[in-house]
């Protein structure tokens, strides 16, 4: 199984801050990648698909790069309800494996 | 409007079955990949089974291997889960999720609400 590892672990940040993700996979999945954000007590939603592509009705905010094994997500300007818990997961092979997770939380 | 919604959770005593159901609506249920993913409290997001859009081909993970058979019925516009042999280590809240292809690479576009899976004695 390919292993997704996502850095840091929680961050805490403030309103307005630039933020960035990192998510490493264990081999090369092109771009087989997907972030996903997820808010206490509620299922996930997507966000970036494919590294770079925004999800349909996603702020702008939210963008992904990477491709290989290197990949990031960035928050231009965090926004109170950015607050969350983010989720990289990766379609270039099953299984489909997740990475740990990134809390990202109020400074 | 895109809907799934789980339903069959609760506790179940370890080496107990439950049947989770995941009923669809505001799309052709039957044109989609189906799965399921849980989470443990306070855990990650682990995926555990998959199924194609006619039912005839499957895949789970291999910690739920034997243990787990996910089914559908088009007609119903329902996706299950049976699951037996519980253990502790399978408490989690399990999520259903549809799956789409975009430019040949797939994800999770719409999520249920998750059923709450408790194993315990």
């Amino acid at each position: 199984d390919i292993q997704m590892t996502q850095s840091p672990s929680s961050l805490s940040a403030s309103v307005g801050d630039r933020v960035t993700i990192t998510c490493r996979a264990s081999q090369s999945i092109s771009t087989y990648l997907n972030w996903y954000q997820q808010k206490p007590g509620k299922a996930p939603n997507v966000l970036i698909y494919a590294a770079s592509s925004l999800q349909s009705g996603v702020p702008s905010r939210f963008s992904g790069s990477g491709s290989g094994t290197d990949f990031t997500l960035t928050i231009s300007s965090l926004q109170p309800e950015d607050f969350a818990t983010y989720y990289c997961q990766q379609s270039y092979s099953a299984p489909a494996t997740f990475g740990g997770g990134t809390k990202v939380e109020i400074k | 409007e895109v809907q799934l919604v789980e339903s069959g959770g609760g506790l179940v005593q370890p080496g107990g079955s439950l049947r989770l159901s995941c009923v669809a609506s505001g799309f052709t249920f039957s044109s989609y990949w189906m799965h399921w993913v849980r989470q443990a409290p306070g855990k990650g997001l682990v995926w555990v089974s998959r199924i194609n859009s006619d039912g005839t081909s499957t895949s789970n993970a291999d910690s739920v291997k034997g243990r787990v058979t996910i089914s559908r019925d088009n007609a119903k516009n329902t996706l299950y889960l049976q699951m037996n042999s519980l253990r502790p280590e399978d408490t989690a809240v399990y999520y259903c999720a549809r799956a789409i292809a975009v430019a040949g690479v797939a994800h999770f576009d719409y999520w249920g609400q998750g059923t709450l899976v408790t194993v315990s004695s």
